[in-house]
């Protein structure tokens, strides 16, 4: 299995371009959440989703859309690229975790998507 | 979802025991402990998760007391390759808002 797969790995962008960060997963994963990384800092979660056409906000989601159309899929688009948008994205899927199973509700990274906006 | 309280850094020496203690005072009825590790440059993996008393596997050991208001990550004889930064999340099951905090760094020297 290939797990989590972000593209593209890096990717420079102008002020006021638009991109679009892929995310695919493969496991069948119900849960999937997209964060952001600052130089040194922890993950900050822009948005998640629970399920095929539902997505929800997190902690930081000025600046961002994302959509939910497949269980597989949930691509992150910028609108319009600032600077402060300069970070590692991370795509991360998981099962939930549930009381009659066992799973942990482990989430599953990808390797990253580092975008810069100059 | 519980606000979690790490050190900001610790350093240790190759062979010692490392703990990391986590605070969460506000942690629910069903919240789940977890801990993650992350390298430089990945994403973060899935270290251990308990719910109370202790776990262990293969990688750590993860003990939490009877109030559940705190958690400790034990890393036995820690080696140079366990330099990572340390988060560590509470949650309860089906809970899908899953927010890091800013994670503990440790450094481990020869």
């Amino acid at each position: 299995n290939a797990g989590v797969t972000q593209t593209p790995k890096f990717r420079i962008l102008k002020i006021g371009q638009s991109m679009t960060l892929q995310c695919t997963q493969d496991m069948n994963h119900n849960y999937m959440y997209w964060y952001r990384q600052d130089p040194g800092m922890g993950l900050k979660l822009i948005y998640y989703s629970v399920g095929a056409g539902i997505t929800d906000k997190g902690e930081v989601p000025n600046g961002y859309n994302v959509s939910r159309s497949t269980t597989e899929d949930f691509p992150l688009r910028l609108e319009l690229a600032a600077p402060s948008q300069t970070s590692v994205y991370f795509c991360a899927s998981s099962y939930s975790i549930s009381a009659t199973n066992a799973n942990t509700g482990e989430l599953f990274f990808g390797e990253g998507s580092r975008l810069t906006v100059l | 979802l519980a606000k979690t309280t790490q050190p900001i850094s610790m350093d240790s020496y190759e062979g010692q025991e490392v703990n990391i203690t986590c605070s969460h005072n506000n942690i629910a009825t069903n919240d789940y402990i977890t801990w993650y590790q992350q390298f430089p440059s990945q994403g973060p993996r899935f270290i251990i998760q308990g719910y109370k008393t202790k776990v262990t596997n293969e990688v750590a050991s993860l003990f939490i007391p009877a109030d559940r208001k705190s958690s400790t990550l034990s890393l036995p004889r820690v080696s140079l390759s366990d330099t990572a930064v340390y988060y560590c999340l509470v949650g309860f099951y089906n809970n899908n808002d899953m927010r890091f905090g800013a994670g503990t760094r440790l450094t481990v020297k020869p």
